[in-house]
């Protein structure tokens, strides 16, 4: 199976601050990975789908980059709207697996 | 609009069943591969299994160890997990989602809470 890892596990940042998560494959999955934004009682959201493609309707500062084994999620001036858990999943192969999360919070 | 809507979970005695179904609407449900997912109090999102639009493929998670049973019937656009042998672990909220290994998953329903407890 095809483990995620994901850091940091959580951060804390100011609106407008650049933020960036990464997670990594503990094999390559080519481009197969999404990127979800949950919030708490929300279905989660995908942002980012195949690495780096912006899911239609999520705003710019939003991106996504990475092939193989190591991904990042940029969000380029964080909003207060922006403050969630995000989490990769991979879907290269059965089963699919979820990095743990990182929780993004106010500081 | 493309929309998924959970139903069927509720409290549960271990040991209980409870079937979850999943309404599609919005789409062509029968093409698409359609997946649950879980998440745990406190915890993180966890993908319990898969099922091709032709249902000839089916995937589960290794923790579930045979106690589960994905199914879908596309003349009625729904999915459903059939979940047997429940334990407190069990006890999340359920999503269903659309896709699979392609385009992974894009659309999700607001899940449904199964609790198992005693």
């Amino acid at each position: 199976d095809i483990q995620m890892t994901q850091s940091p596990s959580s951060l804390s940042a100011s609106v407008g601050d650049r933020v960036t998560i990464t997670c990594r494959a503990s094999q390559g999955i080519r481009d197969a990975l999404g990127w979800y934004q949950h919030k708490p009682g929300k279905a989660p959201k995908r942002l980012i789908y195949t690495a780096s493609s912006l899911q239609s309707g999520v705003p710019s500062r939003f991106s996504g980059s990475g092939s193989g084994t190591e991904f990042t999620l940029t969000i380029s001036s964080l909003q207060p709207e922006d403050f969630a858990t995000y989490y990769c999943l991979q879907h290269n192969s059965h089963p699919f697996t979820f990095g743990p999360g990182t929780k993004v919070d106010i500081k | 609009e493309v929309q998924l809507v959970e139903s069927g979970g509720g409290l549960v005695q271990p040991g209980g069943s409870l079937r979850l179904s999943c309404a599609a609407s919005g789409f062509a449900f029968g093409p698409y591969p359609m997946a649950w997912v879980r998440q745990a109090p406190g915890k993180g999102l966890e993908w319990v299994s898969t099922i091709s639009g032709d249902s000839n493929y089916i995937y589960y998670a290794d923790s579930l160890k045979g106690r589960f049973t994905i199914s879908r019937d596309n003349a009625k656009n729904s999915l459903y997990l059939q979940m047997d042998s429940l334990r407190a672990e069990d006890t999340a909220v359920y999503y269903c989602a659309r896709g699979g290994t392609a385009l992974g998953l894009d659309v999700w329903g607001q899940g449904t809470t199964v609790t198992v407890s005693s």
